[in-house]
Order: C-alpha cells, then sequence, then structure tokens
C-alpha cells in the first residue's frame, strides 16, 4: 500500500523558512515523479513543484520560483520542499503526491494527508 | 498559462446524474484527469486520462472530452458523493481547474 507522509509544517512568521518532508512508503520511490500541491484555507488546489523519479528535472509554479526548492533523497525514499522568503500567502496545506510514472507530466494517483504551513507575525 | 474553467458549483437530485465541466482551450487534445476531495481529506482520482477509472471507483464515475470542454458525470448520485471535485492536466507543467462543488438534494 502507497503511503506518503508529510511532516515539518508550523507557524513562521513572514520572512522565514521552514522545510517540509514527505516519507514515501509501499513504492518504488525512485522510479516515479513526485510532487507538492498546496491549498490555501477555503481555496482550490494549486500545483507548486514537481521532480522527476531520477530528481534531474524539477519545476516550479511562478508564484514560488526562486524562494522555494524542491529535491528528493531516494536512498531515504523522502520528498523535501525547502521554503524560503515565506509570505502570508503561502498560507496553506501543503500535499505530497505521486505521479503515475516516473515523469511529471501524468496524473497524481497518491496523495499525502498534508502538512499545514502558517505564515504570521 | 493554460487554463480551466469550472463552475463553482452544482447541484443534483439523489438518484439523478451529475455533470461537471472543465472547460479550456482545445482541452480535447491533452489528457484530463479528474480528483474527489471531501473536506477535512485528501485528494483523490476518481478519473485519468479522460475516461478511465482506478480500481476502488464506482462504474457510476464516468468522463469525455472533446473540443473545448471535458465532463465528469456521477450517475446514480449518492450523498456521498458530495465533495469539490477538480479537473487536472499537463501543459508544461500540471495545471488544476478552481474546482467545483457538488452538493446532492
Amino acid at each position: 500500500e502507497v503511503q506518503l507522509l508529510e511532516s515539518g509544517g508550523n507557524l513562521v512568521q513572514p520572512g522565514g523558512s521552514l522545510r517540509l518532508s514527505c516519507a514515501a512508503s509501499g513504492f518504488t520511490f525512485s522510479i516515479y515523479g513526485m510532487s507538492w500541491v498546496r491549498q490555501a484555507p477555503g481555496k482550490g488546489l494549486e500545483w507548486v513543484s514537481s521532480i522527476s523519479g531520477g530528481g534531474v528535472s524539477t519545476y516550479y509554479a511562478d508564484s514560488v520560483k526562486g524562494r522555494f526548492t524542491i529535491s528528493r533523497d531516494n536512498s531515504k525514499s523522502t520528498l523535501y520542499l525547502q521554503m524560503n522568503s515565506l509570505r502570508a500567502e503561502d498560507t496553506a496545506v501543503f500535499y505530497c503526491a505521486k505521479y503515475s510514472t516516473e515523469s511529471t507530466s501524468h496524473y497524481f494517483d497518491s496523495w499525502g494527508q498534508g502538512t499545514l504551513v502558517t505564515v504570521s507575525s | 498559462s493554460y487554463e480551466m474553467t469550472q463552475p463553482l458549483s452544482v447541484s443534483v437530485a439523489l438518484g439523478q446524474t451529475a455533470r461537471i465541466t472543465c472547460g479550456g482551450n482545445n482541452i480535447g487534445s491533452k489528457n484530463v484527469h479528474w480528483y474527489q476531495q471531501k473536506p477535512g481529506q485528501a485528494p483523490v482520482l476518481v478519473i485519468y486520462r479522460n475516461s478511465n477509472r482506478p480500481s476502488g471507483i464506482p462504474e457510476r464515475f464516468s468522463g469525455s472530452s472533446s473540443g473545448n470542454t471535458a465532463t465528469l458525470s456521477i450517475s446514480r448520485a449518492q450523498a456521498g458523493d458530495e465533495a469539490d471535485y477538480y479537473c487536472q492536466v499537463w501543459d508544461s507543467s500540471t495545471v488544476f481547474g478552481g474546482g467545483t462543488k457538488l452538493t446532492v438534494l
């Protein structure tokens, strides 16, 4: 059974940093693309960032480009999101999601339960 | 960047068929995927590549896509189908529609 367990969400001040982690199990982590998707309170889903299975290719939404960095450690089956220069509008539940293939051009077949990031002074 | 338009809300009578649309420029040429999200829960894939159901998703859920509109249909709607539904495509990046709240009356 595929399991994705996010952690690292917290309350942080504007301008601060946070690193999210997603521990994966139940599948061969290294051969699947992974992504972070966020959902602001009462709003819809917003794609944030993706990374290919091998970690060679990374992609970012314009809203986070230059501030967020996605990475993965395939030896630990863990996905990361380093978030810097956080803004109030980054407040959201962040979901870790698994693509159906190695690339990031397909659909998400599994999602974690999410971790809440709150940016506020 | 590619944009998709979904109605904010759709209502359906119990036992009838709900249809949720997702509009986008020539969306019929893309693979459209649909997710169901119930309050406080993570999204769940209900349709992939326009019309395919993952294992465990009832046959009541079906999808189609042509021209500028993709449609998720839910036949014999049940109270348990009440949720937000999102379409998703890939167009140089992953893109979600704005979401539709389905109410079963």
